[in-house]
């Protein structure tokens, strides 16, 4: 099984709001990432977790806080967003590597923010 | 940081053609992979290619590292290949362990 499943589908949400994406796998990867795209974009790395700890943060705006709370889950903690923010979020995740052998990342199905 | 550059960047196709489409890489790579998105944004692993061909029903890619490119063919397209396909590599330069970095895509139509 190669599925990486992502919660919620879609999301709307006012810049105050706090809400939170969840990512889950069951392969068995101990390395997960975030990635954002925006519209006829490529997606962009934001985060990476090898072993749950934090290992790349892309130089990314705190007002979006990842949580890696065990080797399946990944969350993804966003508060007081701009509009800007608007774009899928997609999860992936992959066997833990450093300096090789190297692996494939697999995708969820991403999460859809809207951000009013 | 490694540059991934895709060609076309559109293409039309009839249903029954074939068409390769182009990654140019601008460093050594680890990791190779192509995807297709699918118009619902979900990314479809179709090959892990950091060197070599392979090959998987009607597509089929080749990756000549040493050269810094790789290809993926389609063959008898069918409508249902229609979508973005995108190439995403993982640079071998220090630092760069884990980060995929995606070309631009290709989003190819497939007209019945």
């Amino acid at each position: 099984d190669t599925e990486v499943t992502q919660t919620p589908k879609h999301l709307v949400m006012g810049m105050t709001n706090k809400k939170s994406l969840k990512c889950e796998q069951h392969m068995g990867h101990r390395a997960m990432y975030w990635y954002k795209q925006k519209a006829k974009k490529p997606p962009e790395l934001m985060f990476v977790y090898s072993y749950e700890k934090l290992s790349i943060n892309e130089s990314v705006p705190s007002r979006f806080s990842p949580e890696c709370p065990n080797s399946s889950l990944l969350n993804l903690h966003l508060h007081a967003l701009q509009p800007e923010d608007s774009a899928l979020y997609l999860c992936a995740s992959s066997q833990a590597h450093i300096n090789g052998p190297y692996y494939e990342q697999y995708f969820g199905p991403g999460t859809r923010l809207t951000v009013t | 940081g490694i540059q991934v550059e895709q060609s076309p960047p559109d293409l039309i196709l009839q249903e029954g053609a074939n068409s390769t489409l182009r990654c140019n890489f601008s460093d050594s790579v680890n990791n190779l992979q192509w995807f297709h998105q699918n118009p619902w944004g979900q990314l479809i692993n179709l090959f892990y290619i950091p060197s070599g061909t392979k090959q998987n029903g009607r597509l089929s890619a080749t990756t000549v590292a040493t050269e810094r490119y790789s290809l993926l063919y389609i063959s008898s397209s069918q409508t249902t290949d229609s979508g973005v396909y995108f190439c995403a590599v993982e640079s071998s330069s220090g630092g760069s362990n884990y980060k995929l970095t995606f070309g631009k895509g290709t989003l190819l139509t497939v007209n019945p």
